[in-house]
């Protein structure tokens, strides 16, 4: 199983709005709805911030944002914060019970 | 609270095995599967494994078939990951992370075992 594709990295000014893209197949991404993403600060653990494509789970601001079109699921953050700095990363469950990570993206905030 | 307390952390030759452990507590064991996912110093998140929460049953990823064995102990709530066959490459932190029955998404993650492969 390969790694789902993201850019390497995204930057922004505060206040802006990026976009970070997850492409996989249609045996992952384009086959359930089943992708969530995860914000990785260095040095703790990664953090749930968006669940089933486009949920956000409580206690995460509504900055954060997900969408699916085809095999390519997409996590916008509007409004960009210093602390929205780190390492983003997409997840997809995928065929016969497993689960594939996407390769990961460092966004900076200029 | 919830905690996922891992093992401390290992260090092996190449060749050898290694056996991390991840003891659960704060919520009930059996309503929630427990994945295995590594990452290696400068990389990204890899899915190694999950166990199922209604069976014990497992499933592995690929890249692992053959080299790791997920077990659990659900008199002590603890989950067990073993990987075999150790090379240089596998030197990374092994988290375990929860996931609630069949959401499909990983709502806590434990503060991982650093193993380390070296001669």
């Amino acid at each position: 199983q390969s790694a789902l594709t993201q850019p390497a990295s995204v930057s922004g000014s505060p206040g802006q709005s990026i976009t970070i893209s997850c492409t996989g197949t249609s045996s992952d991404v384009g086959g359930y709805k089943y992708v969530s993403w995860y914000q990785n600060h260095p040095g703790k653990v990664p953090k749930l911030v968006i669940f089933d494509v486009s949920y956000r789970p409580s206690g995460v601001s509504s900055r954060f944002s997900g969408s699916k079109s085809g095999n390519t699921a997409s996590l916008t953050i509007s409004g960009l914060q210093a602390d929205d700095e780190g390492d983003y990363y997409c997840t997809s469950y995928a065929s016969i019970g497993t689960y594939v990570f996407g390769s990961g993206t460092k966004v900076t905030v200029l | 609270q919830v905690q996922l307390l891992p093992s401390g952390a290992e260090v092996k030759k190449p060749g050898a095995s290694v056996k991390v452990s991840c003891r659960a507590s704060g919520y009930t064991f059996t309503s929630y599967q427990i994945h295995w996912v590594r990452q290696a110093p400068g990389q990204g998140l890899e899915w190694m494994a999950i166990v199922r929460s209604k069976d014990g049953s497992t499933i592995y990823a690929q890249n692992f078939q053959g080299r790791v064995t997920v077990t659990r102990d659900t008199s002590t709530s603890t989950v067990y990951m073993e990987l075999s066959s150790l090379t240089s490459e596998d030197t990374a932190v092994y988290y375990c992370v929860r996931e609630m029955a069949d959401t499909y998404y990983f709502d806590y993650w434990g503060p991982g075992t650093q193993v380390t492969v070296s001669s």
